[in-house]
């Protein structure tokens, strides 16, 4: 299986202001991914990250307000751009194993909370 | 779309009872389904994998089944625990390793 590190844990954020959050994978993955849990509700996937090619993003979801970067195979990092209170919310981020095939491992998550 | 549901929201058992917690699917053609566990406060754990081919995995006390033709995926959980209270998901894998959500169970274990 994989360790999956996310920093930070948690964070208290400003109305307009952008916060990075950090995902590190103990080992080479191909594919890793970021989701949103928004408060009393279950997981949406927000992008794909690859490394080597630009994020996939799914509908409803943006690059300029959600830009991700993938530099290598055990790192990501998403921002969460121009903050506002619709914005608190847990994010996720996930790696693909191969073995078994397609099992997802998931970070611990980063709680944020937008004033 | 791929639509994921889970019944019941909430449950609350006594410890030592058998129980089961469904999830169900509206596009049958999935890759695989997943069921993962979330501690308050934590992130997922992931519990079962079912290949789209397979019709059931087993691990420990838990043993996932997957019914693809009538898009349903049941978690078994025998002689439950107090431990095992978490909300528990279930995730329809898609095209590109990409994961539908349901939106979960609450269970509740009573010593």
């Amino acid at each position: 299986s994989a360790v999956i590190s996310q920093k930070p844990s948690r964070d208290i954020c400003q109305r307009g202001t952008s916060l990075t959050i950090q995902c590190q994978v103990d080992s080479q993955v191909t594919m890793m991914f970021w989701y949103r849990q928004q408060p009393g509700q279950s997981l949406t996937l927000i992008a794909t990250a690859n490394q080597g090619s630009e994020a996939t993003y799914e509908s409803g979801f943006v690059i300029d307000k959600f830009p991700i970067s993938r530099p290598n195979l055990t790192f990501s990092t998403l921002t969460v751009s121009n903050m506002s209170p619709e914005d608190s919310s847990i994010y996720l981020c996930s790696v693909e194993w191969t073995q078994p095939k397609n099992i997802q491992y998931f970070g611990a998550g980063t709680r944020l909370s937008v004033l | 779309k791929q639509e994921v549901t889970q019944i019941p929201a909430a449950l609350s058992v006594p410890e030592g009872e058998n129980l089961v917690l469904n999830c169900s699917f509206t596009d049958s053609a999935i890759y695989n389904l997943q069921w993962f566990r979330q501690d308050p406060g934590k992130g997922l754990t992931s519990l079962l994998l079912i290949q789209s081919s397979q019709r059931e995995q087993t691990s420990g006390r838990l043993n996932a089944s997957l019914d693809k033709s009538s898009g349903r995926s049941t978690l078994y959980i025998a002689a439950s625990q107090p431990g095992d209270s978490a909300t528990y998901l279930c995730a329809a894998g898609r095209s590109g390793s990409r994961l539908t959500f349901g939106e979960g169970t609450q269970l509740t274990v009573n010593p």
